[in-house]
């Protein structure tokens, strides 16, 4: 399937440190987005990245993209205790449905 | 202003009972969504709405039925609820299509006893 894998499933850092999650799929994509979600409340964009785009900056997000690799990363730089959350991506296939498909999600604890 | 809401937020009720979830988008989106969240919180996409039509449709038992009566709504109604039917379920809504950011509500979650 095209579902997506996030690395690594559970995150813990100290405030103020910077977290840095994977996420791999397996078939060409025409965009990758990022999700996060607070515990308890639905998903949230963050930033969506284009096939022929290789890194994409949000405020204190990073994102990179490979292709050649089928892989993304998220940076979250001198995170905060608001930061605690799950990360997901999601990508949609170069010639599949208007749809998306999520990742397994990491989880992100910081510790104040 | 909450841009997609979903009622109930939660839904407790016993296997064999038919129940609803409402949703509503206020952003003037053309697209909505419904996904389920398991356990695990693996998400997937039951079906998706295109100004009214319906564009997704994955393998979901057809107790399961969406209506959409205009671009703003998406209803989703279950028939006959079995214990594995117990999982949050999201609304969301996009503008041009599936591969656009999309929006979600807070979910409903459901348990079925």
């Amino acid at each position: 399937s095209q579902q997506g894998e996030e690395d690594p499933q559970a995150l813990s850092i100290q405030e103020g440190e910077n977290a840095t999650m994977n996420c791999s799929y397996k078939t060409s994509i025409n965009n990758l987005q990022w999700y996060r979600q607070n515990s308890g409340r639905g998903l949230v964009h963050l930033i969506l990245i284009r096939s022929n785009e290789r890194e994409k900056h949000s405020g204190r997000l990073r994102v990179t993209l490979d292709t050649s690799k089928k892989s993304s990363s998220l940076l979250i730089t001198a995170s905060r205790a608001a930061d605690t959350a799950s990360y997901f991506c999601a990508t949609d296939w170069n010639f599949g449905n208007e749809k998306l498909t999520f990742g397994t999600g990491t989880r992100l604890t910081i510790i104040p | 202003d909450t841009a997609v809401s979903q009622t109930p937020k939660y839904l407790v009720t016993q296997m064999g009972n038919d129940k609803s979830i409402k949703c509503e988008q206020n952003l003037g989106h053309d697209t909505m969504y419904w996904y389920k969240q398991d356990s695990k919180k693996f998400l997937k996409i039951m079906f998706s709405y295109n100004n009214k039509e319906l564009i997704i449709n994955e393998t979901v038992p057809n107790r399961f039925s969406p209506k959409s009566p205009d671009k703003a709504h998406l209803n989703l109604h279950i028939n006959s609820l079995e214990l594995g039917d117990s999982a949050v379920y999201f609304c969301a809504s996009s503008q041009g299509g599936g591969k656009q950011p999309q929006h979600f509500g807070d979910g409903t979650r459901l348990s079925i006893l």
